[in-house]
Parts: C-alpha cells; structure tokens; sequence
C-alpha cells in the first residue's frame, strides 16, 4: 500500500539552527500539505501546493519557515533559525486532488528545539 | 473563521464499554466532515468520512458517526471498544468557501483498559 514519506522522523537542534523535513507524496497525487501539531492540539496546516505551486501559504512564518516542491514531486521545509517555540510534530499529507476529499498522512518528523 | 470543538480531552474505557465523542463545528454552510485517528507510534488515518446523504456514516473498524446538521455535530461512537483502540481521535471539517482546507478538533485521547 502506497504511503507518504517522511525524514527525518526525529529531530534534536539548538536554537537558531537551520533545520530541514523532506517529504515524498503518495506517487500520482499532485497536492502536498504541510501541517504542524503542537502538543495538546490539532494539526494546522502550515503550507499546500499544487504540483510545484504554492496554493495557500498564509499561515506559514515566512520570516523563518520555507517550503519548496520543485518538480511537483517530493518537497522539503526548512526553518531557520529555529525557536524554541518550533518544537512540534510536522506532518506532510498529500491528496490526489485539489479538493481534499482525503488526505494521506505521514509519519511525521518530531523535532525538539533545545 | 470555522472552528471544530471536541469535548474530551481525554477518556478512559474499560473493554467492550461503548464509546462516543463530542464534535461540534461553526460553520454554518455546506461542509464535509471527517474522523482521523493516530494509533500510538502511527501517523494519522482516516475512520470515516461524510459528504453527503445518509447522515450515519459507517467507518472502519466498527467506528460510526452521525451527522446532526441542526446541532453542528459529528459524534463519534463505537458500541463495544477494545483495547486496541487506544489512540488519539481527531475531528475535521472543511467546505467550498475555504478551498477545502481541513480544520482540525485539538483531538481526545482515549485509553482503553483491558
């Protein structure tokens, strides 16, 4: 059965580092989401492209946070410098179509900013 | 802006106990509703799902919801639960007016006792 991945699963960084999640989508699926979980909450989506194009990105940090899906396939978001306010669960979903009558999730990368 | 309510933080069953959790949205137009789930150590997956018509929707794993329009409300149940139920549960919406975007419950975790 065909997953999403992600990497790391697991991130330790010092505050003010730059830090780095990769995500590969469900092969075919052309809209990728970005969300982070905070402890205690629900996810909130922090990015979504369509193919190579950022779709809505209003809720991202753009003064520390990027996202990139260069060739509309696999997508990578950074953040730097990381706060410590940053340590939360990043999740990367992705959805065959723009309406997102389902989203596939994955894994997650856990990062702990120290 | 829409919001999703869940009113449990935090359940404890014993096996074969029924289950129901509370969800409540604030939008007030056409939406589709959604149950995720997030076993321990597992990424986020999908329960069950309404669009539209039958307003009592069957998922996997025994689990069912029913849509309430008059009351806002997507109340999860299941009528005997096992242990192997534990896990977080998260209640979603989204609609047209927002592109569809999924807006999440901040989750209950439910423990089952053997």
């Amino acid at each position: 059965e065909a997953e999403v991945a992600q990497s790391p699963r697991y991130k330790i960084t010092e505050k003010s580092q730059a830090v780095a999640f990769w995500c590969d989508p469900i092969s075919g699926h052309a809209t990728l989401y970005w969300y982070r979980q905070i402890l205690g909450q629900g996810p909130e989506l922090l990015v979504q492209f369509q193919d190579e194009s950022v779709v809505d990105d209003s809720q991202l940090p753009k003064d520390r946070f990027s996202a990139e899906r260069l060739k509309g396939v696999d997508s990578t978001l950074k953040i730097q410098p990381a706060e410590l306010g940053d340590s939360a669960m990043y999740l990367c979903a992705s959805s065959p179509r723009e309406i997102s009558n389902e989203q596939f999730f994955g894994p997650g990368t856990r990062l702990t900013v120290l | 802006a829409q919001s999703v309510s869940q009113h449990n933080h935090h359940v404890i069953l014993s096996e074969a106990a029924s289950l129901e959790l509370g969800c409540n949205y604030s939008y007030g137009g056409t939406v589709n509703l959604f149950w995720y789930v997030q076993y321990p150590g597992q990424h986020l997956q999908l329960l069950l799902k309404y669009f539209s018509g039958d307003p009592l929707v069957k998922g996997i794993k025994g689990f069912e919801a029913e849509f309430i329009k008059s009351k806002f409300s997507f109340n999860l149940r299941k009528p005997s639960v096992q242990w192997s139920d534990t896990a977080e549960y998260f209640c979603a919406v989204n609609h047209r007016s927002n592109d569809y975007k999924l807006s999440f419950g901040a989750g209950t975790t439910v423990t089952v006792r053997a």
